[in-house]
């Protein structure tokens, strides 16, 4: 089954720096590797996400990135604030044949004023 | 439109209790997905079910777990007898299309204590 591993475990910036976050995955069949921030006793909301015909995808201050051949796909925080403060998953699916979400452990980022 | 409802919030329970964890979907999301977090580990996938029926229950840790969709509206995952290992935070997703991503909206959990 896939595997994916997310790094680092913790991140502390200061206001204004970027900040980013590697996730590696072990399954080439996934396709689909959306990014969920939680913040503080809410669910997990979908922030960005990027299917495998892409390589890289923009929204605002937030991009991601993806490397098919090495499997690892990457989430870019620029200009942080301090409500950019939460924890962060990654994930992989595999549109067409599966259903189910792969989770990364997490990383909980701390934007400093 | 409203989003992914869980009931309850919290639950603090004994180890040896009962507990019963609601889920109430998107409404017209014929797919329903249950995950668990574990302090610090990721979230895991507990199990699926398309409309009433059970589509991938592979994630279910034991037999201690007992999941239901009745009429295919709301869920209901049972813990009995909870164990102190099953602490966590219980996740409820749905998605309207069997397969694809579009749609993916999780619930904002049970945190589960088991003392």
């Amino acid at each position: 089954g896939e595997n994916v591993e997310q790094h680092p475990s913790t991140l502390s910036v200061q206001e204004g720096d970027s900040a980013v976050i590697k996730c590696t995955y072990s399954d080439s069949a996934s396709n689909y590797f959306p990014w969920y921030k939680q913040e503080l006793g809410k669910r997990p909301q979908l922030i960005i996400d990027i299917r495998s015909n892409v390589g890289e995808k923009k929204d605002q201050r937030i991009a991601v990135t993806l490397n098919k051949t090495a499997k690892h796909f990457s989430l870019h925080i620029t200009e942080t604030q301090p409500e950019d403060s939460a924890v962060y998953f990654c994930a992989a699916l595999t549109e067409g044949s599966n259903y189910k979400l792969t989770f990364g452990k997490g990383t909980l980022l701390t934007v400093n004023p | 439109e409203a989003g992914v409802t869980q009931f309850p919030s919290h639950s603090v329970i004994e180890k040896g209790q009962t507990v019963t964890l609601r889920c109430d979907p998107i409404s017209g999301h014929d797919n329903l997905y249950w995950y668990r977090r574990v302090m610090g580990k990721e979230i895991k996938f507990l199990l699926h079910f398309v409309k009433e029926s059970k589509q991938d229950e592979s994630g279910m840790p034991n037999n201690r777990f007992l999941a239901e969709r009745t009429g295919g509206t709301y869920s209901t995952l049972k813990v009995q007898p909870a164990e102190l290992e099953d602490s966590g935070v219980y996740f409820c997703a749905s998605s309207p299309t069997t397969g694809m991503a579009y749609g993916y909206t999780f619930g904002s959990g049970t945190r589960l204590t088991v003392v």
